[in-house]
């Protein structure tokens, strides 16, 4: 079962602006992540944010969390066609296995030259 | 990070046959590593949990007798699609849990096409 739901499904925009893609998810967590997939490939790690920090940056990315209302945003800023992929947020969730990581939808970014 | 590789990248195969895929910790010994599946456009699912040297723990509605998972060693673990079928298409992926921060890293990927 998915942890999360992510919005918006799919966000076209010109090279150089903005992508604010969001994240909601369900239980307690000890910390979010952010993935990033290109199509037809593994996914890669892009950052982490604790359940106690509020807002993160690595580049051109910024991630904020809000666990009161169990949500996060990614925000690509300047972004480029390069940046063209499926964005996913994940969470770990502690069972009798140990950790498992759940995934969101995923949002289909399109960044036009 | 871990380096993880997996293999083989896309296999294509006759409904009823057994497709086996190999995936690898390169540079970190993995206790642990897990299996998703993932359809077009959609998220990835999570079907399993691999454990060196045990039983590996299947989630909820995933087939253990049609997805032998087998993790024998700290680097390797295997998932083996059992006569698979037409809806058995998909894109398979393994990761690895990289220390203490539970980010995972990714293997490229194997696209199953049953035909």
């Amino acid at each position: 079962s998915q942890q999360g739901e992510e919005d918006p499904q799919a966000l076209s925009i010109q090279e150089g602006e903005n992508a604010t893609m969001n994240c909601s998810y369900k239980t307690s967590i000890n910390n979010l992540q952010w993935y990033r997939q290109n199509s037809g490939r593994g996914l890669v790690h892009l950052i982490l944010i604790r359940s106690n920090e509020r807002e993160k940056h690595s580049g051109r990315l910024r991630v904020t969390l809000d666990t009161s209302k169990k949500s996060s945003s990614l925000l690509i800023t300047a972004s480029r066609a390069a940046d063209t992929a499926s964005y996913f947020c994940a969470t770990a969730l502690l069972n009798t296995g140990g950790f498992k990581t759940i995934f969101g939808a995923g949002t289909r970014l399109f960044v036009k030259a | 990070g871990a380096v993880v590789s997996q293999h083989p990248s896309w296999v294509i195969c006759k409904s009823g046959t057994s497709v086996k895929i190999e995936c690898r910790s390169l540079d970190f010994q993995a206790t642990t590593m897990f299996w998703y599946r993932q359809f077009p456009k959609q998220s990835l699912m999570l079907m399993a949990t691999s454990n060196e040297g045990s039983k590996a723990t299947y989630e909820q509605g995933v087939e253990k007798d049609k997805f032998l998972i087998n993790h024998a060693s700290l680097t390797l673990s295997t998932l083996t699609v059992t006569s698979a079928h037409p809806e058995d298409s998909s894109f398979y992926i393994c990761s690895v849990r990289g220390g203490v921060e539970e980010k995972l890293f990714f293997g490229s990927g194997t696209q199953l096409s049953v035909l």
